[in-house]
């Protein structure tokens, strides 16, 4: 069965410090990794999909990266509005659909 | 072009009720995936819809079944509602043949 651990559950980092989440996925093939941003009580946006180890994408202060077995997201330089829980997600087959198997999310708070 | 939407924003319902949830797909997006994510968890998959049929199912009971209509839109049942139905239910969208999902705000059921 797919699975997908994030880690750390929750980060505290000062207005300008950077850091990394860990997203750590077992698949039987992969077929995309998603990277997601939601804020409290609303849906998740999405930020980045990733398809083969080595791949990189940027946005803003957020870069995503993908290795054979883990991604992880580069927040550099964080602004409070960067605060929000980021989801992973990899792509399973279901039946005849493709659905989205989540971790439980890091929760990033960024103060200024 | 508008994004997901979703209707109601919340309500609330007792055990033994039932509930429908509403949900407007993305312009062009003929693919509706529903998922339930509980307090602190991360989103987890119902089922999909695509060409008004259901072609994939998680691991959730019969009492939860759905609707695509032909403009795309779609409709998540629950019948029976359990205390442990309370959760916020989102709706997400794809484009033919690509595997990114766009979510909705969500609508947050809590069960009494």
């Amino acid at each position: 069965e797919d699975q997908v651990t994030q880690s750390p559950e929750a980060l505290r980092l000062q207005e300008g410090e950077s850091s990394s989440l860990n997203c750590s996925y077992t698949v039987s093939g992969l077929r995309g990794l998603f990277w997601y941003r939601q804020d409290p009580g609303k849906g998740p946006e999405f930020l980045f999909t990733l398809y083969s180890a080595g791949e990189e994408k940027e946005k803003e202060r957020l870069k995503a990266t993908l290795t054979k077995k883990e991604s992880f997201l580069h927040i550099t330089a964080p602004k409070p509005e960067d605060s929000a829980t980021y989801l992973c997600a990899v792509s399973s087959p279901q039946g005849g659909s493709e659905k989205l198997v989540f971790g439980k999310g890091t929760k990033l708070t960024v103060n200024p | 072009e508008t994004g997901v939407t979703q209707s109601p924003t919340h309500l609330i319902k007792t055990r033994g009720q039932q509930v429908t949830l509403r949900c407007s797909s993305q312009s062009g997006h003929n693919t509706v995936s529903w998922y339930q994510q509980a307090l602190g968890q991360g989103p987890q998959f119902i089922f999909q819809y695509y060409r008004e049929e259901e072609n994939g199912r998680g691991n959730f009971p019969p009492r939860f079944s759905g609707l695509q209509f032909p403009n795309y839109s779609s409709e998540l049942n629950v019948n029976a509602l359990e205390l442990d139905d309370s959760a916020l239910y989102l709706c997400a969208s794809s484009l033919p043949g690509t595997d990114t999902q766009y979510f909705g705000p969500g609508t947050r059921l809590t069960v009494l």
